[in-house]
């Protein structure tokens, strides 16, 4: 299986201020079409995960843009430019390249 | 825009069986590959199983093979996943999740529905 692995797992950050959080994969997520099947999703407390980012770097309907991913290969990062107290949550990088699909650890933000 | 709605979780007894259902709307539902993720109590998303918009191909993690069945009821807009021999480690929230049009992109998960929670215990 493709192991899918964030850091850090709880980044806590001060209202305003940017944060990043890294996803690595133990394989490169290159299709054969050419495309990379990497998403991020939000957790809210008690809500389902929510699609924010897919295929690296598009940014899904309704998500401010203030979120952005990047990255290629093995390498991927979700950047948050101005951390806002609704962006309280877990977020979770998704491979979707390979079978079985596999998400990663989790990394927990909150509010300093 | 789509939304999904599960159903049928509960308690049962490990060795156990359950079926679990997901009601789609607002989008053809023909046209999309679908799949079940759980959640267990505290821990990250687990995907499970996922089935062609035409339900000829059909996946399933190694955690499930041979206990889980995954089918579709186009005509119902209607997702299942049957769940049998059933054992304290599958206890967790079941959410469907609305893949790609194009099986390729099976893990497109733009759209989930809130889940369903499965206790398995005696």
């Amino acid at each position: 299986d493709v192991v899918v692995t964030q850091s850090p797992l709880s980044l806590p950050v001060t209202l305003g201020q940017p944060a990043s959080i890294s996803c690595r994969s133990s394989q490169s997520l290159v299709y054969i079409d050419g495309n990379t099947y990497l998403n991020w999703f939000q957790q809210r407390p008690g809500q389902s995960p929510r699609r924010l980012i897919y295929k690296v770097s598009n940014r899904d309907s309704g998500v401010p843009d203030r979120f952005s991913g990047s990255g290629s290969g093995t390498d991927f990062t979700l950047k948050i430019s101005r951390v806002e107290a609704e962006d309280v949550g877990v977020y979770y990088c998704m491979q979707a390249t390979y079978w079985p699909l596999t998400f990663g650890q989790g990394t927990k933000v909150e509010i300093k | 825009e789509g939304q999904l709605l599960e159903s049928g979780g509960g308690l049962v007894q490990p060795g156990g069986s359950l079926r679990l259902s997901c009601a789609a709307s607002g989008f053809t539902f023909s046209s999309y590959a679908m799949s079940w993720v759980r959640q267990a109590p505290g821990k990250g998303p687990e995907w499970v199983s996922a089935i062609s918009g035409g339900s000829g191909t059909t996946k399933y993690a190694d955690s499930v093979k041979g206990r889980f069945a995954i089918s579709r009821d186009n005509s119902r807009n209607t997702l299942y996943l049957q769940m049998s021999s059933l054992r304290a480690e599958d206890t967790a929230v079941y959410s469907c999740a609305r893949g790609g049009g194009d099986w390729h992109y099976v893990g497109a998960f733009d759209i989930w529905g809130q889940g369903t929670m499965v206790t398995v215990s005696s």
